[in-house]
């Protein structure tokens, strides 16, 4: 098993470029999440799942959107890029609300 | 929404030292977890531990939920062990785990 893998690892935007990160697990998990870290803030939600064509936003959903159409996957697109969505983001999932959550790698994203 | 507070911010200790993390949150909770980031980025699953104490190798958790703390205790300390230590809870009308702003832990040899 692979686990939650995230893809890219890393990316470089200019101000006001669309892109999409891409979080898949394959443990059959129900409840995914995107958080994303800053420097001294900790991990903050930005929009999570629970389960297959459901989302709903987090503490920091603004400039985001997010979609479910596969239970494996979970999508976070950025549609005009700013540079305060510098940050590392992380994906995470757990097989039921209460339940161990398991991460991806995290994708370094940088908008200059 | 429900705060989660972590103390100390940084610790520094040699290796072989003891010490004790500490996570306060403001409302009652289904769901506390710990994590611990490594120098590499990568978040591991501690503990699951809304309530009771539990045990894995040099590693131990307790949570108090009546009183609203968990600690994080890390014992014999390695170097292996230096990363973050992050906290999050789940509050009992919510669906996703809110973070703690980490505890820095040093062990150097």
């Amino acid at each position: 098993n692979a686990g939650v893998t995230q893809t890219p690892k890393f990316r470089v935007l200019k101000t006001g470029q669309s892109m999409t990160l891409l979080c898949a697990q394959d443990m059959n998990h129900e409840y995914m999440y995107w958080y994303r870290q800053d420097p001294g803030m900790g991990l903050r939600l930005i929009h999570y799942s629970v389960g297959e064509g459901t989302t709903a936003k987090g503490e920091v959903p603004d400039g985001y959107n997010v979609s479910r159409l596969k239970k494996q996957n979970f999508l976070l697109g950025l549609e005009s890029a700013a540079p305060s969505q510098t940050s590392v983001y992380f994906c995470a999932s757990s097989w039921w609300a209460g339940r161990p959550l398991h991460f991806g790698n995290g994708t370094r994203l940088t908008v200059t | 929404g429900i705060q989660v507070e972590q103390s100390p911010p940084d610790l520094i200790l040699q290796e072989g030292a003891n010490s004790t993390l500490r996570c306060n949150f403001s409302d009652s909770v289904n769901n506390l977890q710990w994590f611990h980031q490594n120098p590499w980025g990568q978040l591991i699953n501690l503990f699951y531990i809304p309530s009771g104490t539990k045990q894995n190798g040099r590693l131990s958790a307790t949570t108090v939920a009546t009183e609203r703390y968990s600690l994080l205790y890390i014992s014999s300390s390695q170097t292996t062990d230096s990363g973050v230590y992050f906290c999050a809870v789940e509050g009992q009308a919510g669906t996703a785990l809110i973070f703690g702003k980490g505890t820095t832990l040093s062990v150097s040899s």
